[in-house]
């Protein structure tokens, strides 16, 4: 399994607070993803990264912010936390752009705004 | 971006081969397929992907049509642990950062 790991793996919070979430890798891969999970939705990315302080938005970005400032560590944050955020987020990572190439994905954080 | 649609769910006996069919009819000359699977509460694992040649591997045997308008996961002997989620997605053309788009996938269940 590609070194992957996510933290927290599960969390509760309310409603207004800031979250971050963390992922973690062991690969020296250039690309790292942030997917969100919901019932009936599939996976839907929510932000990106190719390279230490790049980043660009996915399809459902808003309310979410992101940053890269290691190879290894790319964060996710909640400036102020919903209740439609409440969802399953995953993770992954990629060795480049190429058509190829193939994404593998972490474990996931069980986020709960209430 | 191709779209792909797949049967909602599916059952197989263990043992036996399972056959997850996908029809990507909108699919561009230079767009791969990719299939995943997603074990319960796991994340998505890959298991195999191909642009107009029959793949094999060691997990699975990707089929596409030589229209490439669809194509056929094939676990050969399916087992309990094959029971998941099963995502095919045409990856959109260079660019976007490598994204996938998930759709809802097919659900396995494999059986006694």
């Amino acid at each position: 399994d590609a070194g992957i790991t996510q933290s927290p793996r599960h969390k509760v919070t309310e409603t207004g607070t800031p979250v971050t979430l963390r992922c973690h890798q062991t690969e020296n891969h250039r690309y790292m993803y942030w997917y969100r999970q919901d019932p009936g939705h599939g996976l839907r990315l929510i932000h990106y990264s190719y390279g230490v302080k790049d980043t660009d938005k996915g399809e459902v970005s808003d309310g979410y912010s992101v940053s890269r400032s290691k190879t290894e560590d790319f964060l996710l944050t909640l400036e102020s936390a919903t209740s439609s955020q409440t969802s399953v987020y995953f993770c992954a990572i990629s060795e480049s752009e190429a058509l190829a190439d193939t994404q593998y994905f972490g474990p996931g954080t069980r986020l709960t705004v209430l | 971006d191709a779209k792909t649609t797949q049967p909602p769910s599916m059952d197989c006996a263990e043992g036996r081969a399972a056959n997850l069919p996908c029809n990507h009819s909108t699919i561009s000359g230079n767009e791969y397929v990719y299939w995943y699977r997603q074990i319960h509460s796991q994340g998505p694992q890959y298991i195999i992907h191909g642009l107009k040649n029959n793949e094999t591997n060691e997990m699975a045997s990707l089929i596409i049509t030589e229209d490439r308008k669809s194509s056929t996961l094939i676990l050969p002997h399916a087992t309990l642990r094959d029971t998941a989620v099963y995502y095919c997605i045409v990856r959109p053309p260079w660019g976007g950062g490598n994204k996938l788009t998930f759709g809802t996938g097919t659900q396995l269940k494999v059986e006694l």
